[in-house]
């Protein structure tokens, strides 16, 4: 079956764009989950959605990333004027439902800020 | 001081020999324990599972010391294709948010 998949794979923006990453996870999925991870670094977790609702945001670095699940499917990060800082791969994750279910990591999006 | 702490390496291994990755964690309420694969550019992918009582999957065997809090992955008779980065990941956040290490790197030559 499909995997998670994430678009764009790549983005570059500028400095004090807008930018938004969307993930489509599993079918059947409740649980998504996003992830950046920086050159060298393992995957740090940024958000957790249980259903449409998140149930853990404490990773978001601040508050210029938000991220929505509106009808607990297909979930978008969006991140409001853009940082260099920013530049990471973006993973996205899903599982079953949640807790110890194996999470399922869907290819990243790199972005780049220019 | 970091939740999940690995050598990053690289080790650097001729094919056939047997490589160990260690790995520890300072959240003594972790739950679950995993190792991951991540190849360069790709998404990490579960490798397997990791129990006290240890355990084993083809060539590669894992083992958990809770009271050490301490991981281990044990990889025999290495191949080519094993080459890749090895990260160490625990289940922490009430059982829903994976905490990886930075990953140890491996790479298997002929």
């Amino acid at each position: 079956g499909a995997g998670v998949s994430q678009t764009p794979s790549n983005k570059v923006t500028e400095k004090g764009k807008y930018v938004e990453l969307r993930c489509d996870p599993i079918s059947g999925h409740t649980a998504l989950y996003w992830y950046r991870q920086s050159l060298g670094q393992g995957p740090e977790f940024l958000i957790y959605f249980q259903g449409t609702g998140a149930a853990d945001d404490s990773g978001l670095p601040n508050d210029r990333f938000f991220a929505v699940r509106p009808e607990g499917s297909v979930s978008t990060l969006k991140i409001q004027r853009t940082e260099r800082g920013d530049s990471a791969m973006y993973l996205c994750a899903s599982s079953t439902t949640g807790g110890p279910d194996t999470q399922y990591f869907g290819p990243g999006t790199r972005l780049t800020v220019l | 001081r970091k939740e999940v702490e690995q050598d990053p390496g690289p080790f650097n291994v001729p094919e056939g020999a047997t490589v160990a990755f260690n790995c520890t964690y300072s959240n003594s309420a972790s739950q679950s324990f995993f190792w991951y694969r991540q190849d360069c550019r790709k998404e990490p992918k579960l490798l397997m599972s990791v129990y006290s009582s240890g355990n084993e999957d083809g060539r590669f065997t894992a083992q958990l010391n809770r009271a050490s809090q301490y991981i281990s992955l044990l990889i025999r008779d290495s191949k080519l294709s094993d080459s890749a980065t090895y990260l160490c990941v625990v289940l922490t956040g009430g059982g829903n948010k994976l905490t990886f290490g930075t990953g140890t790197q491996l790479k298997v030559e002929l």
